[in-house]
């Protein structure tokens, strides 16, 4: 299986400034058809995990543009450009490139 | 607008089957656009992918190797549905149990993500 880690695993921020969070791969997860097969979630507490990202840069469906994501192979970042205090809780990417779909472990994203 | 209901038993015995029931509204469990998939969460391990099941001219699944030969995961087209079963469980398998709709694109066939999710459901599993 892909092993994904991510990094840092406790993240206490600001608001108003800016946020970032890595995530890697043991293998590539760019696909044949060029796309970085990469989602990113946002579990707020008491909650289900919710779609930040998809295919390593695309934000879901009614995601604020201060959610941003990069990267491509084994290396990804999550940007926050300016944090809110509703951005608070953990932070998961997946791997979707093959089956089985990997979590990393997580980023708690908490308000300092 | 795609909204999916869990539900099933939130206490299982060792060594019994637990049974967990997606339903679907907004969407089919037949769609060639979508995968239904199963996740688990627990302090121990974090969040963890159990499988999925699509229709993509027949019906096919993937399980994760952890739990590979005691999970099934099956549609119901008579009831829009889907559900999980998880064979011989240990206390080890206690989770909040989540079910997830994969995204995929109509037209290029595209993954778009699991952008939506179940409300979860909380399984211990003890004598």
């Amino acid at each position: 299986d892909i092993v994904v880690t991510q990094s840092p695993l406790s993240l206490p921020v600001t608001p108003g400034e800016p946020a970032s969070i890595s995530c890697r791969s043991s293998q590539s997860l760019l696909y044949s058809n060029g796309y970085n097969y990469l989602d990113w979630y946002l579990q707020k507490p008491g909650q289900s995990p919710q779609l930040l990202i998809y295919l390593g840069s695309n934000r879901a469906s009614g995601v604020p543009d201060r959610f941003s994501g990069s990267g491509s192979g084994t290396d990804f970042t999550l940007k926050i450009s300016r944090v809110e205090a509703e951005d608070v809780g953990v932070y998961y990417c997946m791997q979707t490139v093959q089956a089985p779909f990997i979590f990393g472990p997580g980023t708690k994203v908490d308000i300092k | 607008q795609v909204q999916l209901q869990q539900s099933g038993p939130g206490l299982v015995k060792p060594s019994q089957t637990l049974s967990l029931t997606c339903a679907i509204s907004g969407d089919s469990v037949s769609s060639n656009s979508a995968t239904w998939n199963w996740i688990r969460q627990s302090p121990s391990r974090g969040l963890e992918w159990l499988g999925r099941t699509f229709y993509r001219s027949k019906w096919s699944n993937d399980y994760a190797v952890s739990v590979k030969g005691r999970i099934t995961i099956n549609p119901d087209t008579s009831k829009n549905q889907f559900s999980l079963q998880l064979n011989s469980v240990t206390p080890e398998d206690t989770a909040v149990f989540y079910c997830a709709r994969g995204n995929y694109n109509r037209s290029n066939a595209l993954y778009h993500g699991m952008g939506v999710w179940g409300q979860g459901t909380t399984v211990t599993v003890s004598s």
